[in-house]
């Protein structure tokens, strides 16, 4: 089983759409959630950060974290067709000797104008 | 400020021959990870470095993979003999801290024949 799952897609939307992405885990022991933008032929690009539970807030990009589910989720409003790329979801545990990442699959995101 | 650069960006070798991949993280960061992305498949961890030291090297696939990082600035990822199976695309992150966010460079696409 792996650690972190997410539907690879692809997930088409109108331009305009609330879009909502979804990661899920099981490892109790990750703390820090992460959400990833990847572009073709680009590197990931950091996109939300967030630390244990809780909702954060980004203009039109808002990140849940859900523990005691083990779910995470990303949610963009009024979408727009720059939007459209790959979206990981990202993990890691606190302390320990790395601070590796632990990646989902990915979601490829098309908003159509 | 240069983001981390990596060379080549595309790389087709056949199999059994040896590749050599070359990561130039932003300047003054002393943490530099690779990771691996193989068709279908999530982005994967290979190691860290904290500046010269190979702080996790748990996500190596196999010794054919030889990691270094002299004098803590670039580092290299030698391939060597290559096998089909090592196709994909290979990152490298770099982070000022143990905990700071990682930055991605855009990747090295490598293919073995």
């Amino acid at each position: 089983q792996k650690e972190v799952e997410q539907d690879p897609g692809p997930l088409s939307v109108p331009e305009g759409a609330i879009v909502s992405l979804n990661c899920t885990y099981s490892n109790s022991a990750f703390q820090y959630f992460m959400w990833y933008r990847q572009y073709s032929r680009k590197g990931p690009e950091l996109l939300m950060y967030t630390y244990s539970s809780g909702n954060k807030e980004d203009g039109r990009f808002t990140a849940q974290v859900d523990k005691s589910s083990k779910y995470i989720s990303l949610f963009i409003r009024d979408s727009q067709p720059s939007d459209s790329a790959t979206y990981l979801c990202a993990m890691r545990s606190h302390g320990g000797a790395t601070n590796k990442l632990i990646f989902g699959t990915g979601t490829l995101l098309a908003v159509q104008p | 400020e240069a983001g981390v650069t990596q060379f080549p960006s595309h790389s087709v070798i056949e199999k059994g021959q040896t590749v050599t991949l070359r990561c130039d993280p932003i300047s003054g960061h002393d943490n530099l990870y690779w990771y691996r992305r193989v068709m279908g498949k999530e982005i994967k961890f290979l190691l860290h470095f904290v500046k010269e030291s190979k702080q996790d090297e748990s996500g190596m696939p196999n010794n054919r993979f030889l990691a270094e990082r002299t004098g803590g600035t670039y580092s290299t990822l030698k391939v060597q003999p290559a096998e089909l199976e090592d196709s994909g695309v290979y990152f490298c992150a770099s982070s000022q801290g143990d905990y700071n966010e990682q930055f991605f460079g855009p990747g090295t696409r490598l293919t073995v024949l």
